[in-house]
């Protein structure tokens, strides 16, 4: 049963336009959420993350949102820019002890920002 | 960008053969993982490792051992390979404060025939 859910396999965005890219989950036990993106031919590259105490975290271009009574999280970019063309996974982490955290992947969504 | 190398990147190889994939870090940190990536299922867990020795099974480590007998190193070993194994392998390492968040290494593309 996916804990982690990316409904939406793409997304295609006119350059300069706001991208919004939607994660929902299932276990309320998570801890943090985390975006990673992603380029062919290489490993993820940590974007962002938020805590499951906050609802809003913003770096530059990029800002997370958490909704907990919804389960929900967006990842907002604006402006979009063709370098931001990537695959985007949601990632939310679990505490597995030994202070390790097991990180939970959703299956990932393509934006295309088109210039 | 974290000090993590990988190798060999590619590999093909057949059904039956034992295969080892290494993870190099240069950071010194505690924490290490292995995951893979398959279409339609984003990254799972394999393995973990929160110290020298010291391992832990993720979501689909049947078929799959590791082992660390080094901090910066952690190796994946597919004792017979099978071609359900064909796939992107990636291995991620934590900062030792903010263990929450990963870095990951630029991959290996493993091809079992």
């Amino acid at each position: 049963d996916q804990q982690v859910k990316q409904n939406s396999p793409s997304l295609s965005v006119q350059e300069g336009r706001i991208s919004i890219l939607n994660c929902d989950y299932t276990n309320s036990m998570f801890d943090y959420f985390l975006w990673y993106k992603k380029y062919p031919a290489e490993g993820p590259t940590f974007l962002i993350s938020i805590s499951s105490i906050k609802d809003k975290n913003e770096d530059g271009r990029f800002t997370v949102f958490l909704n907990k009574s919804a389960k929900h999280l967006s990842l907002h970019i604006v402006p979009s820019q063709p370098g931001d063309s990537a695959v985007y996974f949601c990632a939310a982490t679990l505490y597995s002890g030994a202070g390790s955290y097991q990180l939970t992947f959703g299956k990932g969504t393509k934006l295309s920002v088109i210039p | 960008d974290a000090g993590i190398t990988q190798s060999p990147r590619h590999k093909v190889t057949e059904t039956g053969t034992p295969v080892t994939l290494r993870c190099h870090q240069t950071e010194n940190h505690r924490y290490m993982y292995w995951y893979r990536q398959d279409p339609g299922h984003g990254l799972r867990l394999i393995h973990y490792s929160y110290g020298v020795k010291d391992t832990d099974k993720g979501e689909v480590s049947d078929g799959y051992s590791v082992s660390r007998s080094k901090t910066e190193d952690f190796l994946l070993t597919l004792e017979s390979a099978t071609s359900s194994q064909t796939s992107v392998y990636f291995c991620a390492i934590s900062e030792p404060i903010r263990t929450d968040t990963q870095y990951f290494g630029p991959g290996t593309r493993l091809t079992v025939l």
